[in-house]
């Protein structure tokens, strides 16, 4: 069993639409990042968040930390073909920097 | 680039061969972690280190395994007898311990066992 589920695995849109997915997490978390992974590359870091109810944002991109850190969610609007990817939800437990990753939603936007 | 570097990108290997990735951290980076990524899957942790000390390996790392980092700057993933089970990309990232809750990952050493 994952520590951290994502949802949905899969999922493919048409340029213009908008989008959320999902991270959640029975357990709390001291801090949540999302990475970006295209294929035969690592993961590159999106955005990280501390606080619960944090709401950060990235361009298109909106972030929210749940208000008892257990869970997240990334809002794409307007996708576009470039956000394509693995979108990777990581989670650290106690600040000792040790990630626990989920397995991704991977995103394809058609033009 | 300043970034987390590591090497081979690319190994093919026969089954029961050792092969050996090498990464470097960011430079001013005390932390050092190694992830292993199938298709489809999420990195999976294997280990962490603090300067040159292990301080934790995943039930994943079988005695296959080692993983080194003699003077707290680059590291080293050996794989010995390799199998094929063993095939994915082993990724390497750093953090600085203190400055947040931020890991950098490198670009991976795909590992192909045939």
């Amino acid at each position: 069993t994952q520590l951290l589920e994502q949802s949905p695995q899969f999922l493919s849109i048409q340029e213009g639409e908008n989008l959320t997915v999902y991270c959640n997490s029975s357990s709390v978390f001291s801090s949540l990042q999302w990475y970006r992974q295209e294929p035969g590359e690592g993961p590159v870091l999106l955005v990280t968040v501390v606080t619960g109810g944090e709401v950060k944002k990235l361009k298109r991109l909106t972030f929210q930390f749940g208000d008892a850190r257990k869970d997240s969610s990334l809002h794409i609007t307007a996708a576009q073909p470039g956000d394509t990817g693995l979108y990777l939800c990581a989670g650290d437990r106690n600040n000792f920097n040790k990630f626990y990753f989920g397995s991704g939603t991977k995103l394809n936007v058609k033009p | 680039d300043t970034g987390v570097s590591q090497d081979p990108r690319h190994k093919i290997t026969k089954r029961g061969q050792n092969v050996t990735f090498r990464c470097d951290p960011i430079s001013e980076h005390n932390r050092l972690y190694w992830y292993r990524q199938t298709l489809g899957q999420g990195p999976e942790f294997l280990t962490y280190f603090q300067n040159e000390a292990q301080l934790e390996k995943s039930r994943l790392l079988s005695d296959r395994f080692s993983a080194e980092r003699p003077k707290g700057s680059f590291s080293t993933l050996e794989i010995q007898r390799t199998e094929q089970g063993d095939s994915a990309m082993y990724l390497c990232a750093s953090s600085f311990q203190g400055t947040g809750n931020t890991i950098y990952f490198g670009e991976g050493s795909w590992l192909t066992v045939v």
